[in-house]
Parts: structure tokens; sequence; C-alpha cells
């Protein structure tokens, strides 16, 4: 069966500090990779989604970046972390054909402070 | 743009009761609809899902109603438990397999 890990879960970094955030998938190949951003009180905001190795979609232009050196593995990246990049950030996968659900993580907590 | 509304915000249930949470949508182009259920500290899981072609779909406890016309869906959580005590999301996928959430819904279930 397909797992996903995220690490770390919580992660406390002062501002203007970087990022790396890690996520790996189990169990299938070429999955479609994806990084969520959720705020308190609010839904979910895609911030980057990857088909395959090396090809990244941003959604929302911003202070971070990712990655996706390895079939199965999605980095999210800041250079320089603002207070506003706090929040919980959710990797997903899914199957890369039409009609698959999503799946999450359990997220990372990020505080910058 | 929300792409997807859903309300309540906040919703408080008795033990045993229902819970309804709505959402509406107006691109025609979604053809899949996914309910997920967070709880603090996790990741959303997947919870039930429905296409446009069918009009109602159950599983246990929970039942998915979608009127197509009205561009409209809805979870029923029937005998509500504290256990199902989360956060639930509605979400819409497009032909170009992107997903759009609504904001949430925090459910709160009484004993």
């Amino acid at each position: 069966s397909q797992t996903i890990h995220q690490w770390p879960a919580t992660l406390v970094q002062p501002v203007g500090s970087p990022l790396s955030l890690e996520c790996t998938v189990e169990g299938t190949s070429n999955p479609n990779l994806y990084w969520y951003r959720q705020a308190a009180g609010r839904g979910l905001q895609l911030l980057f989604y990857s088909v395959g190795i090396g090809q990244i979609s941003s959604e929302v232009p911003q202070n971070l970046s990712a990655s996706r050196p390895q079939d199965r593995q999605f980095i999210l990246s800041s250079k320089k972390l603002l207070l506003s990049d706090s929040g919980f950030y959710l990797c997903a996968w899914r199957i890369g054909t039409h009609g698959s659900p999503l799946h999450f993580g359990n997220g990372t907590r990020l505080t910058v402070t | 743009q929300q792409q997807v509304k859903q309300s309540p915000q906040s919703l408080i249930v008795q033990k045993g009761g229902i819970s309804i949470i709505n959402c509406a949508y107006e691109n025609t182009a979604f053809d899949y609809f996914p309910w997920y259920q967070q709880f603090p500290g996790k990741g959303p899981a997947l919870l039930i899902a429905i296409r446009p072609d069918v009009s109602e779909k159950k599983e246990g406890r929970f039942t998915i109603s979608f009127n197509k016309s009205a561009k409209q869906f809805s979870l029923h959580i029937m005998d509500s438990q504290p256990g199902d005590s989360a956060t639930y999301f509605c979400a819409a996928r497009d032909t170009g397999n992107q997903f759009y959430f609504g904001t949430g819904t925090s459910l709160t279930v009484i004993p």
C-alpha cells in the first residue's frame, strides 16, 4: 500500500532563516505531488504541484520554492522566512491517472518567530 | 476567488443528531467531489466522494447529496458521535486534475 511521509512534524524558525520541508511517497511510481498551506480558519491553499521529476508548477507567487529531485520526493524551501510563512504545510499525492483521489500527509506545523 | 464555497464555518450537534455541511460551486467542469475529515494536528483524510452523474452516495453514517442543477453538494452525518468532532472540507476537481477546497467546517458533537 502507498504511504506518504512528511517531516519534521513541527518546526520553529526565526525570521530570515532558511527552510526545507521534505515529503516522500512509498508504494507507487510517478505520483503527482502537491504542497498545500493551511492557515488557521482557512482552507487549503495550493502552493506547488509536480507531475514528474524536475517539473514544478507554482500556483501562488511568494517566498517559497519547490523541487522534485527524485520521483517520490518533494521538497519545499525558502531562502529567508517571513512571519507570514507561518502555517500548516501539507504534502499530498495522487496517482497520475485522471480520476484518482488526493491523499495527504500529516503535515508540518511551521512557526516563524 | 473561492471556487468552492462551504458553510457553515462551525457546527455544534448533539450526540445522535444529524450534521449537515453544505458546499456550492460555479465551475461546471468539476467532475469529482470529495469530502475530507481532518483531526487536529493531522492531515485531511479522504472520507467519501461522489461524481456528478450520481445524486447520492452513502457509506455507513456518511452520505453525500449532490444537486447538479443547483451546483450544490452536501455531507450528512447521521447519528453523529463525539468521535466525529473534526474539521470537514469539501472539494472539487477539474478536468486538469486540480483540486479546489472549501474553507472548512469545524464540527463539534456534544455527548
